[in-house]
C-alpha cells in the first residue's frame, strides 16, 4: 500500500494560515489524495480530496504538486476549532467501492495541528 | 445537506447480552453504508458495508452483524456479545466523489 508521512505536530495562531503537508512519493497513477480530521473520543472529519487538480472546499484547500508525489493541506484562517490530528491517506478511486481492505481506513500518526488564541 | 445520526452515543453492556446500534443517514439517496470499529490510537476497522437496501458485505469474522431494512437506516447488532467487542464503533455513508461522512460514533464497553 501506498504510504503517507506527515510531521507529527504543528502550531499555528488563530486566525492565521495554515500549511499542512503530506509526502506521498509512492503514490499510483489512480491514488486520490483524501484529507480527515479527528478530534480526541469523536469520529474522522472528511475535510477534502482530490486526484491531480488543485482542490477547495468550504473547510480547506488542497494543493497536489505536479508530480502527485506530495500535497498541502490549507487552512486559510485557523480556528480553535481546527485544532485536531489531521490524516492524509491515498483511497481507490470513488468508481470503486469502499469494500474489501479499500474500505479500511488506515491512518497513519497524522499531524497534530495546535492553534492558539 | 447531508446528517448522519448514530445512537446511543455510549453503551455499557454485560457480557452475553444483545446490541443493537441504529445509523440513519438524512438527506441523501441509496448512499453506501459503512460500520467501522475504531480501536484506541488506530485507524478504521471496516466491519459491514451496505449498497442497497437489504444488501449487506461482511469484512470480518466475528459475531457482529448487520442490516439494512430502509434506504437510509443500517443497524449493527450482536446476539451475545464479548469482551472483544468493545470499541467505537462508527457508521459512515460515501459521497459520488468518494469522500465519507462519519457519524458521532458510540462508545461501546462490554463488561
Amino acid at each position: 500500500d501506498a504510504k503517507t508521512t506527515q510531521p507529527n505536530s504543528m502550531e499555528s495562531n488563530e486566525e492565521e494560515p495554515v500549511h499542512l503537508p503530506c509526502n506521498h512519493s509512492t503514490i499510483s497513477g489512480t491514488d486520490y489524495i483524501h484529507w480527515y480530521r479527528q478530534l480526541p473520543s469523536q469520529g474522522p472529519e472528511y475535510v477534502i480530496h482530490g486526484l491531480t487538480s488543485n482542490v477547495n472546499n468550504r473547510m480547506a484547500s488542497l494543493a497536489i504538486a505536479e508530480d502527485r508525489k506530495s500535497s498541502t493541506l490549507i487552512l486559510h484562517r485557523a480556528t480553535l476549532r481546527d485544532a485536531a490530528v489531521y490524516y492524509c491517506i491515498l483511497r481507490d478511486p470513488p468508481s470503486i467501492n469502499y469494500g474489501g481492505s479499500q474500505g479500511n481506513l488506515i491512518f497513519g500518526k497524522g499531524t497534530k495541528l495546535s492553534v492558539k488564541p | 445537506s447531508q446528517t448522519i445520526h448514530q445512537w446511543p452515543a455510549t453503551l455499557v453492556q454485560p457480557v452475553g447480552s444483545p446490541l443493537s446500534l441504529e445509523c440513519t443517514v438524512e438527506g441523501t439517496s441509496n448512499p453506501n453504508l459503512y460500520w467501522y470499529r475504531q480501536a484506541a490510537g488506530r485507524g478504521l476497522q471496516l466491519l459491514f458495508y451496505s449498497v442497497g437496501i437489504g444488501q449487506i458485505s461482511s469484512e470480518v469474522p466475528q459475531n457482529l452483524s448487520a442490516s439494512r431494512p430502509q434506504d437510509r437506516q443500517f443497524i449493527l447488532s450482536s446476539k451475545k456479545l464479548l469482551l472483544s467487542d468493545s470499541g467505537f464503533y462508527l457508521c459512515a455513508w460515501r459521497s459520488v466523489s468518494g469522500g465519507q461522512f462519519f457519524g458521532p460514533g458510540t462508545r461501546l464497553t462490554v463488561l
